[in-house]
């Protein structure tokens, strides 16, 4: 499957305790993206990578969460202390290195999380 | 910043009649413009773009999207519904940022197809 991979597709966690979710791109590709969809809503942007390094952060919660996409393996969306608001769905996307003519993302199938 | 705007939160048309969906968004340069398809538990497809150049784009599934500058807008539409169509349509708009380049998306229009 040469798509954007996520997993788990499917993550219980208990309040308190931590989730990793995790992401592989689209061969070729080396930006990551990751999304926030919360019931009834549309998605939320949260951070954008490129190996090593983090491009924008601007829609990461300022506490307990955290992204990375390190040089070998894929990237993670690390969630601490989970709190029921951040059950959702959380996608992830990926593209080629934006060029002078734009930039497409290509989305994973998601990973739901839930917090009981 | 970019920004985009859905009007619709749902929308329901019989099968086999036109649809249209609206987008309208907010950037002050030439926007890149995409929509994308969410079926229940999936992820997003990407339906069509527009990038630059003729403003009827086709996409796939028999959807096309028109980019209306003087309107800020890039509405949907489809000549005849299919029930498969049922599902919920994402309008986005990309930019560049310092270091890359960030996409932004609609609250989403939810499309039922009845019989």
């Amino acid at each position: 499957n040469a798509g954007v991979m996520q997993n788990p597709r499917h993550l219980v966690r208990r309040r308190g305790q931590e989730a990793r979710l995790r992401c592989s791109p689209m061969k070729g590709h080396s930006h990551v993206y990751w999304y926030r969809q919360l019931p009834e809503e549309g998605l939320k942007f949260m951070v954008y990578l490129q190996k090593e390094n983090i491009i924008d952060e601007s829609g990461m919660p300022k506490e307990r969460f955290s992204a990375e996409f390190p040089k070998e393996g894929p990237s993670i969306l690390r969630i601490q202390q989970v709190v029921r608001g951040d059950s959702a769905a959380y996608f992830c996307a990926s593209s080629p290195m934006p060029g002078r003519t734009g930039n497409t993302i290509y989305f994973g199938e998601g990973s739901w999380l839930t917090v009981v | 910043a970019q920004s985009v705007t859905q009007p619709d939160i749902h929308i329901t048309v019989s099968e086999g009649a036109s649809l249209e969906l609206r987008c309208n968004y907010s950037y002050g340069a030439t926007p890149y413009l995409f929509w994308y398809v969410q079926s229940p538990g999936q992820g997003l497809q990407l339906l069509l773009k527009y990038f630059s150049g003729d403003t009827l784009v086709q996409g796939i599934k028999g959807f096309e999207a028109e980019f209306k500058r003087s309107q800020s807008s890039f509405n949907l539409r489809k000549p005849s519904v299919h029930w498969s169509d049922a599902a919920e349509y994402f309008c986005a708009v990309g930019a560049r940022h310092s270091g890359g380049f960030k996409t932004i998306f609609g609250a989403g229009t939810r499309l039922f197809v009845k019989a």
